[in-house]
């Protein structure tokens, strides 16, 4: 039982070019999420998906795309990185039930150029 | 909008001794919850505690206890005999209504001195 994992866990970009943050989930979880942390700040939502189908924007999503790819898998995508995307991304998951937290995967560091 | 707010930057306590880390929060959701999650310097993020904006008590787990104050919409999470391992980030955070999203506050960076 891995909990939730992320792909690549560091990333260094140059301005304008795409990658694709992967995340997986083993714990049958229905709800994902993405999370940016900048520097010294709190995590906020980038997107979510509440269930296997479905992508909802959370207060950040300008500039990212999401897939959910399957019930285990939902990936970020940015198309044109900018440097003012540089952070600690968090993958993460949960059933959602009241009181139940969310699982977060270890994070991706992204640095773009 | 829900708002989670975080006023200490950074706290230092002597090992062995209480420390509170305060938490206040803002929102229109009849219901809610409140939660604390632990980031050492490795990176991840660890799971603490946990209140539901109806629970009649304080929760508790282990060294942690929340100590709500539900007309003050505060909810502070207070870690006893605190130790070195306790250094870390502590965010404050709270669900909404359908209990599907966090909002996080800005955290707080806890110093455990010998």
């Amino acid at each position: 039982n891995a909990g939730v994992t992320q792909t690549p866990k560091f990333q260094v970009l140059k301005t304008g070019q795409s990658m694709t943050l992967q995340c997986a989930q083993d714990m049958n979880h229905n709800s994902m999420y993405w999370y940016r942390q900048d520097p010294g700040m709190g995590l906020r939502l980038i997107y979510y998906s509440a269930s296997e189908g479905t992508t909802d924007k959370g207060e950040v999503p300008n500039g990212y795309n999401v897939s959910r790819l399957n019930k285990r898998e939902f990936s970020l995508r940015l198309e044109s990185a900018a440097p003012s995307q540089t952070s600690v991304y968090f993958c993460a998951s949960t059933r959602p039930l009241r009181g139940e937290t969310q699982y977060f995967g270890p994070g991706t560091r992204l640095l773009v150029l | 909008a829900q708002k989670i707010t975080q006023t200490q930057p950074g706290m230092f306590v002597q090992e062995k001794e209480a420390v509170t880390l305060d938490c206040t929060y803002d929102t229109s959701d009849p219901s809610y919850g409140l939660f604390w999650y632990k980031q050492p310097s490795s990176g991840e993020m660890i799971f603490l505690i946990y209140q539901g904006s109806y629970d009649q008590q304080n929760a508790t787990e282990g060294r942690y206890s929340l100590n709500f104050q539900k007309a003050r919409k505060s909810a502070n999470l207070v870690i006893s005999a605190s130790q070195l391992g306790d250094s870390a980030m502590y965010f404050c955070a709270m669900d909404n209504n359908a209990g599907n999203m966090l909002t996080f506050g800005g955290g707080t960076r806890l110093m455990v001195k010998p």
